[in-house]
């Protein structure tokens, strides 16, 4: 397996509050991505990263910050966490950029209260 | 814009039936393909893909699928399925002129196999 390591797994928080989830491979990928996994929705992909200090926003990024400052670590922020941003989020990472193999994590369950 | 379309969000079927997923995608663009398994409380895990050449591709237990480009297609199909076979799975599309390789999926099907 891969090694990518998500935490926390579960998480539960109330609205309002700052959360930060992190994304940990041993790989050595150059690309990280970060995904949220909704019913009736699949995957959306909210930003990825292309290297160190490197990032961008993908299709859901409203209310999300990353950031990447080791090649290790991607971290996801909500700000203000919102009743919406209730979701399953998947770390993903890769080795091109063309992604034709990308591994992924354990997943991470959020609930916003 | 690039989309895909599961056109099933459930697929009941009996241990040892034959089964096929259905995947149509729209884009303007070539893409690869994609399809991802997801076993209960798990990440997902690369099932099979096409890229170029031949345009059925297998996997190693036994699911195989079809690059159809005319019909824009890329179903899923496994002659025998087994109850370990159920789990979710997720088409997706790289568009060649995506930067980045970001993955766009469909939304998901849901395989339950009955003993």
């Amino acid at each position: 397996d891969a090694g990518i390591t998500q935490s926390p797994r579960h998480k539960v928080t109330e609205t309002g509050t700052p959360v930060t989830l992190r994304c940990h491979q041993t790989e050595n990928h150059r690309y990280m991505y970060w995904y949220r996994q909704d019913p009736g929705h699949g995957l959306r992909l909210i930003h990825y990263s292309y290297g160190v200090k490197d990032t961008d926003k993908g299709e859901v990024s409203d209310g999300y910050s990353v950031s990447r400052s080791k090649t290790e670590d991607f971290l996801l922020t909500l700000e203000s966490a919102t009743s919406s941003q209730t979701s399953v989020y998947f770390c993903a990472i890769s080795g091109t950029d063309k992604n034709t193999e990308a591994f992924f994590g354990q997943g991470t369950r959020l609930t916003v209260v | 814009a690039q989309s895909v379309t599961q056109l099933d969000s459930q697929v009941p079927v009996f241990e040892e039936a034959p089964v096929e997923l259905r995947c149509n995608y729209s884009s303007s663009v070539s893409v690869y393909l994609f399809w991802y398994v997801q076993y209960p409380n798990q990440g997902l895990q690369l099932l099979l893909k096409y890229l170029s050449g031949s345009t059925l591709v297998e996997s190693i237990n036994g699911f195989e699928a079809e690059f159809n480009k005319s019909q824009t297609s890329f179903h899923l199909r496994k002659p025998s399925v087994h109850i370990s076979d159920t789990a979710e799975y997720f088409c997706a599309v790289i568009p060649l002129n995506n930067q980045g390789g970001k993955l766009i999926f469909g939304q998901g099907t849901e395989l339950s196999v009955k003993p």
